[in-house]
């Protein structure tokens, strides 16, 4: 059972456009993540979020990225103008006690 | 910035027999290492984890060492079985980073019959 349920799980975009991503966290935790995997590349860190303030971000977070928790449930990547090279897989995580962060099924993003 | 290296992109290994996957880092502020296991188009699932206070963890079939004057840690799998063929990743954290982890490239298992 997925520890986080991401949608939608696959998603084809014009190049221009804006895409939304959700995360929906099954149990109440604090700390979300995003991150990311281009094809045949390793999975890369795009951002934490805790206690719906941004934590940390990593160099490709640019101004196109943001993250926002608007009903304090759901957890969404926002990319406000998709470029090509931003077709990847992107995967929500949550942290549980310790460091251990567990995956959601990731969300395929296709720019076209 | 390759802070974390698996040098093998693939392995292959009878079922059956043992296999060791290995991971190099970098950044002696990484006190944390994980390993997760993924499927083509699946998140990574994760498999087990060794903090830098220990040298081995264990669970079931997967083992964890960690050598951190050589800054090397393996995953060792026994006995291999056919489901275990996927892409292994190690993942390296460091405190007060809000558990961001690093990645490595990966490497693809297959285990054979």
């Amino acid at each position: 059972e997925p520890e986080v349920t991401q949608t939608p799980s696959h998603q084809v975009t014009q190049m221009g456009q804006e895409v939304i991503l959700r995360c929906v966290p099954i149990s109440n935790h604090l700390y979300f993540y995003w991150y990311r995997q281009i094809l045949g590349q390793k999975v890369e860190f795009l951002v934490s979020f805790y206690n719906n303030e941004i934590s940390e971000k990593s160099e490709i977070f640019d101004d196109q990225f943001s993250v926002e928790r608007p009903d304090g449930s759901n957890f969404t990547l926002k990319i406000r103008s998709t470029k090509l090279e931003d077709s990847a897989m992107y995967f929500c995580a949550r942290k549980a006690s310790g460091n251990t962060i567990y995956f959601g099924e990731g969300s395929w993003l296709t720019v076209v | 910035d390759q802070q974390v290296k698996q040098n093998s992109p693939s392995l292959s290994v009878q079922e059956g027999r043992i296999s060791i996957l290995n991971c190099d880092y970098t950044n002696s502020m990484f006190d944390y290492f994980l390993w997760y296991k993924k499927y083509p188009a699946e998140g990574p699932t994760f498999l087990i984890s060794i903090s830098s206070i220990k040298d081995k963890n264990e669970d079931g079939r997967f083992t964890v060492f960690l050598n951190k004057s050589a800054k090397h840690l393996s995953l060792h799998i026994v006995p291999s079985q056919p489901g275990d063929s996927a892409v292994y990743f190690c993942a390296a954290s460091a405190s007060g980073t809000a558990s961001k982890l690093t990645f490595g490239t990966g490497t693809r298992l297959q285990v054979t019959l």
